[in-house]
């Protein structure tokens, strides 16, 4: 089946000490995302691609950085984890032809403790 | 600012009982509007959609949902609860340049 896949499931991190999560999708959608989710709110959005174009949100602090190197792959990197990054971080991809109505694909996310 | 407003963050039903969760849009445009749910621990799964094709939307798991441009409501039903529904609920709505706006969730509590 095609699907977003991210991993790990869970991670556990040190203060301080950079991390990586990794998403990649089958449905060779040509938009992902990374949001992040903490405790009882609602999914707020860090950025996304648009194919290799990287679209910042303006509020996403400078800690956290993204790559795509391809279709199928993108990553998120916080580069100094603190306390209040501890969260669910959730991957999605979207397509853009006309006729998908433009419903995103969420994978299972990410759980990131901060020790 | 486009808005979703979903009433009451949480809702207790009784197994077998209605399930009515209420979302309200702000918009001056017919809006693409999405119902996710969320379980414990996992990713968003999409409910239904409303695309303008229809008023009455069906979705999985036995809900549905009704769009009513008069209301400015798309709320969310199902006949009869089970067990397995006790999740969280997102009512969203897609801004222009193809972004969530999520409101801030429902938490569906199912007592047995």
């Amino acid at each position: 089946d095609a699907m977003v896949i991210q991993n790990p499931r869970y991670q556990v991190t040190q203060f301080g000490k950079p991390v990586t999560l990794s998403c990649s999708q089958t449905l060779n959608h040509n938009v992902m995302y990374w949001y992040q989710q903490k405790s009882s709110q609602a999914p707020k959005l860090l950025f996304h691609y648009y194919d290799k174009d990287f679209n910042n949100e303006a509020d996403t602090p400078d800690n956290f950085q993204s790559r795509r190197p391809n279709t199928s792959f993108c990553f998120l990197d916080i580069r100094s984890p603190g306390l209040g990054d501890a969260a669910m971080y959730l991957c999605a991809t979207r397509s853009h032809l006309q006729g998908f109505f433009y419903e995103q694909y969420f994978g299972p996310g990410t759980r990131l403790t901060v020790t | 600012a486009q808005s979703v407003t979903q009433l009451g963050s949480h809702v207790s039903v009784s197994e077998g009982a209605l399930v009515l969760l209420r979302c309200n849009y702000s918009s001056s445009v017919p809006p693409y509007l999405f119902w996710y749910v969320q379980y414990p621990n996992q990713g968003l799964q999409l409910l239904l959609k409303y695309t303008s094709a229809a008023t009455l939307v069906k979705g999985i798991n036995g809900f549905e949902a009704e769009f009513k441009k008069s209301e400015t409501s798309f709320h969310l039903t199902k006949p009869s609860a089970h067990m397995s529904d006790a999740a969280e609920y997102f009512c969203v709505r897609m801004d222009s340049s193809y972004k969530l706006i999520f409101g801030s969730g429902t938490r569906l509590l199912v007592r047995p």
